[in-house]
């Protein structure tokens, strides 16, 4: 069974940072692009980027770039978001989420993209003073 | 890519048939997704490829569509489809989502 696992919840202030994580099992997870999604409280989702765990490729939405960053950890399975120095505006629930279907390392050179079939539970950031 | 659903707010009555529209600011070809989030709960993939259902997904939902105009129809509402529901668009980057449509039952 396919399952993403995200890190629990967290409670930061303005400045610091943070790095969360998500944890795929069930399937090979250096073949399928994992993204972020952001979702500000009440409101839509938001596409944040892509990473592909086998070479860290990560592609970053325009809104994002240079705000995160994505990594991977191959031998842990494991995803990461992270943030040198929050904001407020940083609170939000963020899910990980995995591509529908695989994709090899020569398809993933171009335009790769898929709908998100797995979810995680979320991380819910909350940064306040 | 923009994405305008329509409408942003619906209320519906058990056995309906409900409709909802996505609408992109540019050609996507079928590359749309639609989602359904319900409250408290990740969002779950329903439809891809504009009309393909996602597997274990109920046949009363289905997709249509292509181009910049897209529809996803549920064909009798079910107490248990309460939720919002998103299209997103995987023609370019960003992957865009609506900005969703909140569906009530009545």
């Amino acid at each position: 069974e396919v399952q993403l696992v995200q890190s629990g919840a967290e409670m930061k202030k303005p400045g610091e940072s943070l790095k969360i994580s998500c944890k795929g099992s069930g399937y090979t997870f250096s073949s399928h692009w994992i993204g972020w999604v952001r979702q500000m409280p009440g409101k839509g989702l938001e596409w944040m980027g892509i990473i592909y765990p086998e070479d860290s490729d990560a592609r970053y939405s325009p809104s994002f770039q240079g705000q995160v960053t994505m990594s991977v950890d191959k031998s842990l399975s494991t995803a990461y978001l992270q943030w040198s120095s929050l904001r407020a505006s940083d609170t939000a629930r963020y899910y990980c989420a995995r591509y529908r279907e695989s994709h090899s390392l020569y398809e993933s050179s171009g335009y790769v993209s898929d709908p998100f079939a797995f979810w995680g539970q979320g991380t819910m950031v909350t940064v306040s003073s | 890519i923009h994405l305008t659903q329509s409408p942003s707010f619906l209320s519906a009555s058990v056995g309906d048939r409900v409709t909802i529209t996505c609408r992109a600011s540019q050609y996507i070809t079928s590359n749309l997704a639609w989602y359904q989030q319900k409250p408290g709960k990740a969002p779950q993939l329903l439809i891809y490829a504009a009309s393909t259902l996602q597997s274990g997904v109920p046949s009363r939902f289905s997709g249509s569509g292509s181009g910049t105009e897209f529809t996803l129809t549920i064909s009798s509402l079910q107490p248990e489809d309460l939720a919002t529901y998103y299209c997103q668009q995987l023609n370019t980057y960003p992957n865009t989502f609506g900005q969703g449509t909140s569906l009530e039952i009545k």
